[in-house]
């Protein structure tokens, strides 16, 4: 079946550092991406995402792009603030919903130093 | 922010007692989730809703069942608690955009504890 993975982490960097959190996927057909974030204590944000190969979403200086030769959909960020400190998952999903819903990866902690 | 709330946001309970979980929305959206959140297992999906008394399973679905016997809300129930059901629950939205374009969006999440 489909299937997402990331790194678990705890991934650790200081402000203002270059932020990558890689995300790959398995999918049997074309699914729109995501990343969510989840700050301590709270729900699930929408982050970004993209619906189809070649796209990039961005949001709030996080880029992801889509890219359907690698199956991947890596987060990137160009200078972190400590409060990026959060857990992000990546996540796929098919037009639709219903039986599948969202797949997810296990999610990645990122701790940000001052 | 979709309009989506959960009661209770905290629960305790004993292991074999029933327990219900609410999910509300205010913006009228046809389908709605519940996923569980687990360390290590990222969030997975347990049942979902296509409309009102509309229901199906999801990946993990044993010891759990829902209704909706209205567009806006969604009830989660646990018919006996086990401590393997210990965990956050979050309940999710689906918003489109025209036909091709899906997100779902999360309430705050109920968190159990079952002793």
């Amino acid at each position: 079946g489909d299937s997402v993975t990331q790194m678990e982490g705890p991934v650790t960097l200081s402000e203002e550092a270059f932020l990558t959190i890689n995300c790959t996927y398995t999918a049997t057909g074309y699914p729109s991406l995501f990343w969510y974030v989840q700050y301590p204590g709270e729900g699930l944000q929408l982050l970004l995402k993209a619906t189809k190969a070649d796209d990039k979403g961005s949001n709030k200086g996080f880029e992801a792009t889509y890219r359907k030769e690698t199956t991947s959909f890596h987060l990137e960020k160009g200078s972190v603030q400590v409060s990026d400190s959060a857990v992000y998952f990546c996540a796929l999903l098919y037009l639709g919903g219903g039986a599948d819903g969202l797949t997810f990866g296990k999610g990645t902690h990122l701790i940000i130093q001052p | 922010d979709a309009g989506i709330t959960q009661s209770p946001r905290h629960k305790v309970t004993e292991t074999g007692t029933p327990v219900t979980l609410r999910c509300h929305q205010t913006e009228n959206h046809r389908y709605m989730y519940w996923y569980r959140q687990d360390p290590g297992h990222g969030l997975r999906l347990i049942h979902y809703s296509y409309g009102v008394k509309d229901t199906d399973k999801g990946e993990v679905s044993d010891g759990y069942s829902v209704s909706r016997s209205k567009t806006e809300d969604f009830l989660l129930t646990l018919e006996s608690a086990t401590s393997s059901q210990t965990s956050v629950y979050f309940c999710a939205i689906s918003e489109f955009v025209g036909r091709w374009q899906e997100t779902q969006y999360f309430g705050p999440g109920t968190r159990l504890l079952v002793l």
